[in-house]
């Protein structure tokens, strides 16, 4: 089973910083992987897929980028909304299952 | 444009069961492989299960698997997850969603219902 190890756990910026967000495999995995963003009280969004191309309506401030087994969300210069948990996701094929990091918070500082 | 509406939670007791729903509309229903994530209060995303476009391959997360079965009616837009032998554990958000086409992400999701298992 892939584990994904999402870091930081909670990030604090202010709004127009640089944030980088990091999700780690425990082994290798092919470029099948997404970052969600999820507002309280509101369900997950798709931001980024396949690493690094971004979902319909996902801002160009956001960017996916790595391979293997290291993989980064960056947002170039946060905006209010930006402000969220972030999860990345994959896809394990033996077993069937799909897996997610345990997110980042990202906080306005 | 597309929408998915789930429905169904409530409080349960341990051991008994629930069925939730999800209505979809604003795409073609039966192309598209559907999908269960939950969330327990102040956790992350869990995967629960999928079911593919025409029904044919159903497959759960180890957590749920015998437990928990999921349906769908592609004549009513409806996907269903029946859930037996509630545990306080599965207290959590259940969302449904759609997989994007490529198998691998999910790319709009309901807006979710609360189960609580609680005596």
């Amino acid at each position: 089973e892939v584990v994904l190890t999402q870091s930081p756990a909670a990030l604090s910026l202010s709004p127009g910083e640089r944030a980088t967000l990091s999700c780690r495999a425990s082994q290798s995995v092919p470029n099948y992987l997404a970052w969600y963003q999820q507002k309280p009280g509101q369900a997950p969004r798709l931001l980024i897929y396949d690493v690094s191309n971004r979902a319909t309506g996902t801002p160009a401030r956001f960017s996916g980028s790595g391979s293997g087994t290291d993989f980064t969300l960056t947002i170039s210069s946060l905006e209010p909304e930006d402000f969220a948990v972030y999860y990345c996701q994959q896809r394990s094929n033996w077993p069937l299952m799909y897996n997610f990091g345990q997110g980042t918070k990202l906080e306005i500082k | 444009q597309v929408q998915l509406v789930d429905s169904g939670g409530g409080v349960v007791p341990p051991g008994k069961s629930r069925r939730l729903s999800c209505a979809a509309s604003g795409f073609t229903f039966s192309n598209y492989a559907m999908y269960w994530v939950r969330q327990a209060p102040g956790k992350g995303l869990e995967w629960v299960g999928l079911i593919l476009y025409d029904g044919s391959e159903k497959h759960y997360a180890d957590s749920v698997k015998g437990r928990f079965t999921i349906s769908r009616d592609n004549s009513k837009n409806t996907m269903n997850l029946q859930m037996d032998g509630l545990r306080n554990e599965d207290t959590a958000v259940y969302y449904c969603a759609r997989g994007d086409g490529s198998g691998y992400y999910f790319d709009f999701w309901g807006q979710g219902t609360l189960v609580t298992v609680s005596s």
